[in-house]
């Protein structure tokens, strides 16, 4: 069966702008969670979605937003980017939320 | 809280040596323990768990609730085990659905 599919692979924003990443998950699968990877930090909690409502939210500043569709496909905004946002993004599905996560190649987001 | 530490940010071994990674966890309760593993450009997946009690590609991690540890182990390296390996908890109950909290992180790297 297909993986986890984010999309896009790599993005190039300035300072100030906004940007939306993608999430598909497995099918069958309706929690959909949100993590920030970064060198100095490491895998972060961002939040998790499940049927369209946000259950979990890890903490950053509500610039981070998400949301999820009836598809169970998710979507997560950064608004007025920061350079420290540049980062990793990733996304795992899971048919629960407490079952196995699968997690989606990531989005590499870069600030300048 | 909970927090999950990898002391050990890169660990080398050679071929057919044993190897251990370590992981500690802080959390009061029972969480769900995880291992992690990133091969070179590949996603992140899941290694295994506490609660299966397998082992998979010859490693095994016990839970040591006494000492809040996760130690993964395998007695032979091979090179094909060199990747990043994150150890991971998640906290039972609904505020945790679709959350891990991850470890910083060890690079793994067996020479011949």
């Amino acid at each position: 069966k297909a993986g986890v599919t984010q999309t896009p692979r790599y993005l190039i924003k300035t300072r100030g702008q906004q940007v939306t990443l993608s999430c598909s998950p497995i099918s069958g699968h309706r929690s959909v969670s949100w993590y920030q990877q970064t060198p100095g930090q490491g895998l972060q909690f961002l939040f998790e979605y499940f049927s369209e409502t946000q259950r979990n939210k890890g903490n950053f500043p509500g610039r981070f937003s998400g949301r999820q569709f009836s598809n169970s496909r998710s979507e997560m905004n950064v608004s007025t980017l920061e350079l420290g946002d540049s980062a990793l993004y990733l996304c795992a599905s899971s048919v629960t939320g407490g079952t196995e996560a699968f997690f989606g190649q990531g989005t590499r987001l870069t600030v300048v | 809280a909970q927090r999950v530490t990898q002391p050990e940010k890169l660990l080398s071994v050679f071929k057919g040596a044993p190897v251990e990674l370590k992981c500690n966890y802080s959390y009061s309760g029972s969480p769900e323990l995880f291992w992690y593993v990133q091969y070179s450009r590949q996603r992140l997946q899941l290694l295994l768990r506490h609660i299966s009690r397998e082992s998979i590609k010859g490693f095994t991690a016990d839970l040591n609730k006494g000492e809040t540890s996760f130690h993964l182990k395998k007695p032979f390296a091979q090179e094909e085990d060199s990747a990043m390996y994150y150890c991971a908890l998640r906290a039972p109950g609904g505020t945790s659905y679709g959350k891990l909290t991850f470890g910083q992180g060890t690079i793994l790297t067996v020479h011949p």
